[in-house]
């Protein structure tokens, strides 16, 4: 079966340091790969999504990047934190090659920027 | 901009009862629908798809689509405390920018189940 990892679990930071959050998927080969974000009474915002090593695509223009370096692990990055990046990160992962998209989320990391 | 639109609750029903979540989307060439079950402080849990125009179900909770009104709906039958979480509604939503599908989440519905 297939497993999502996501750390760290929660990370406190101050504006201006950097930000390092690591993926990884077990059990599937060539997932699509996916960045939300979701910030305390929105919903889900998609950041950042890969079909495959070096592919990303950016959904929202910030001061965040990704990366995708092996076929199962997704980073997500930022050289300088903005209070406005503290939120609840998710990674997820979804077959790759079909329109259907049931997507599967990773725990989580809660990221509180001060 | 394309939408999906969630009543935000909260919705507060007894132990026992039926939950009906409600969910619509803006864009007619949808293929995908889905609901995910969110505990507080937890990632979201992909409970329900449904394809096809139609009831589908599986166990305490039914999904219905009807594609023509772009309405989705989520039953959840005999309902337990344990069920007291948000829902969100999902949309996979061509993405002509990108080029590719993506899913569209509105932003959740309370529910809370009383004892």
């Amino acid at each position: 079966s297939q497993t999502i990892h996501q750390w760290p679990a929660t990370l406190v930071q101050p504006v201006g340091s950097p930000l390092s959050l690591e993926c990884t998927v077990e059990g599937t080969s060539n997932p699509n790969l996916y960045w939300y974000r979701q910030a305390a009474g929105r919903g889900l915002q998609l950041l950042f999504y890969s079909v495959g090593i070096g592919q990303i695509s950016s959904e929202v223009p910030q001061n965040l990047s990704a990366s995708r370096p092996q076929d199962r692990q997704f980073i997500l990055s930022s050289k300088k934190l903005l209070l406005s990046d503290s939120g609840f990160y998710l990674c997820a992962w979804s077959v790759t090659g079909t329109p259907i998209y049931e997507q599967y989320f990773g725990p989580g990391t809660r990221l509180t920027v001060t | 901009q394309k939408e999906v639109e969630q009543n935000s609750g909260p919705l507060s029903v007894p132990e026992g009862a039926i939950a009906s979540l409600n969910c619509t989307y803006s864009d007619r060439v949808s293929q995908s629908f889905f609901w995910y079950r969110q505990y507080s402080g937890k990632s979201p849990e992909l409970i329900m798809s449904i394809y096809s125009n139609g009831d589908k179900e599986d166990g305490r909770f039914t999904a219905q689509l009807n594609k023509a009104s772009q309405y989705v709906s989520l039953l959840i039958r005999d309902s337990q405390p344990s069920d007291s979480a948000t829902y969100l509604c999902a949309v996979n939503q061509w993405n002509s920018g990108g080029s590719n599908y993506k899913l569209t989440f509105g932003k959740g519905t309370l529910l809370t189940v009383n004892p």
